[in-house]
């Protein structure tokens, strides 16, 4: 069973388009981290979020924080082929702060 | 600095046959990762140390599974009498001292293949 889990797993869309990744838990994570991943590479750290209910925008990517730090979401806007890729996030938790990580949403913008 | 850099890339190996990964972790973090990662999941917490010291070992790892960081710096992962459920992209990952908004840095990963 997954303590994070993300959703969707799969998402194939046309370049313009908006979109939203979900990482949905029932515990409190310390943080939330989100990375993007490309085949045959390590992940790519691209923001972390550490308060309740915390914004933080990275071009036309957003990232929410839920207010009981169990969730948080990624939007894109107006999305890009350059976009492709595995998102993954990954919560901190316990006195050592180890990542717990969701699936991944696998993300195809086409052309 | 280059970042977390993992050699080698890519390690085809015979089933039963002894396999050792080496990462290299950014030069200010003392605090390095191993995962497991397997097609169409996310990573698979293996150990981590700190310093030196390896603080956690995951229950799901066998014996056949060592890892070292002898000096504090660079670590080695070891995997003995291969199996082909062995196959799978080895990351190595570094940070600063854990705290609740510490940062990991991956390297590019191991790819491993097991025949």
């Amino acid at each position: 069973t997954q303590l994070l889990e993300q959703s969707p797993q799969f998402l194939s869309i046309q370049e313009g388009e908006n979109l939203t990744v979900y990482c949905n838990s029932s515990s409190v994570f310390s943080s939330l981290q989100w990375y993007r991943q490309e085949p045959g590479e390590g992940p790519v750290l691209l923001v972390t979020v550490v308060t309740g209910g915390e914004v933080k925008k990275l071009k036309r990517l957003t990232f929410q924080f839920g207010d009981a730090r169990k969730d948080s979401s990624l939007h894109i806007t107006a999305a890009q082929p350059g976009d492709t890729g595995l998102y993954l996030c990954a919560g901190a938790r316990g006195s050592n702060y180890q990542l717990i990580w969701g699936a991944g949403t696998k993300l195809i913008i086409k052309p | 600095d280059t970042g977390v850099s993992q050699d080698p890339r890519h390690k085809i190996t015979k089933r039963g046959q002894n396999v050792t990964f080496r990462c290299d972790p950014i030069s200010e973090h003392n605090r390095l990762y191993w995962y497991r990662q397997t097609l169409g999941q996310g990573p698979e917490f293996l150990t981590y140390f700190q310093n030196e010291a390896q603080l956690e070992k995951s229950r799901l790892l066998s014996d056949r599974f060592s890892a070292e960081r002898p000096k504090g710096s660079f670590s080695t992962l070891e995997i003995q009498r291969t199996e082909q459920g062995d196959s799978a992209m080895y990351l190595c990952a570094s940070s600063r001292t854990g705290g609740r908004n510490t940062e990991a840095f991956f390297g590019q990963g191991t790819r491993l293949t097991v025949v």
